[in-house]
């Protein structure tokens, strides 16, 4: 298995500002991934971080508004910027070991006054 | 687009009955899927994943899912729920080895005593 560790675990921050979210894992990966789990629904990816490169994002997810940064191949941030209420989510990170089977940090649980 | 759908969106259960949770994908190519658990204020784990080989796969605490083809679907299963099984249950997919997955909305399962 794999250990995956996210800070912070939680966050009550205010209308406009911005919030950087951590992802370390325990080995190296060239992959990793960034989800939003919004209220009562699935994970939604946000993006893919490779190692060396610009991040790929979703439709509907922007780097102006979710830059990713993947200084290394066992560490990653995603910032949130001038959050609004509907930013309101748990954000989580991932890695792929083994070829295919993904593993997920334990989420950081974001709320936006 | 692929697009994974759980036809439920909440299970309720007396202890000792029998589940099935319905997944179906859309995705025409070869297909890694997977089952997800996230129990309350826990962050996901994986319940049992198919590559390749035998359609049945059995997972972790008595869980098992069944890979149709012809049918686009992997249910889940499990002979007799427990209490412990309340949590939410999602299905994913993946097409190509090491990339993101695609969650289906996630199905709430209530297992009452």
């Amino acid at each position: 298995s794999a250990v995956i560790s996210q800070k912070p675990s939680r966050d009550i921050c205010q209308r406009g500002t911005s919030l950087t979210i951590q992802c370390q894992v325990d080995s190296q990966v060239t992959m990793m991934f960034w989800y939003r789990q919004q209220p009562g629904q699935s994970l939604t990816l946000i993006a893919t971080a490779n190692q060396g490169s610009e991040a790929t994002y979703e439709s509907g997810f922007v780097i102006d508004k979710f830059p990713i940064s993947r200084p290394n191949l066992t560490f990653s941030t995603l910032t949130v910027s001038n959050m609004s209420p509907e930013d309101s989510s748990i954000y989580l990170c991932s890695q792929t070991r083994g070829g295919n089977e993904q593993f997920f940090g334990p989420g950081t649980r974001l709320t936006v006054l | 687009a692929q697009s994974v759908s759980q036809h439920n969106h909440h299970v309720i259960l007396s202890e000792a009955a029998s589940l099935e949770l319905g997944c179906n994908y859309s995705y025409g190519g070869t297909v890694n899927l997977f089952w997800y658990v996230q129990y309350p204020g826990q962050h996901l784990q994986l319940l049992l994943k198919y590559f390749s080989g035998d359609p049945l796969v059995k997972g972790i605490k008595g869980f098992e899912a069944e890979f149709i083809k012809s049918k686009f679907s992997f249910n889940l299963r499990k002979p007799s729920v427990q209490w412990s099984d309340t949590a939410e249950y999602f299905c994913a997919v993946q097409n190509q080895a090491g990339t993101a997955l695609i969650f289906g909305k996630g199905t709430t399962l209530s297992v009452s005593s």
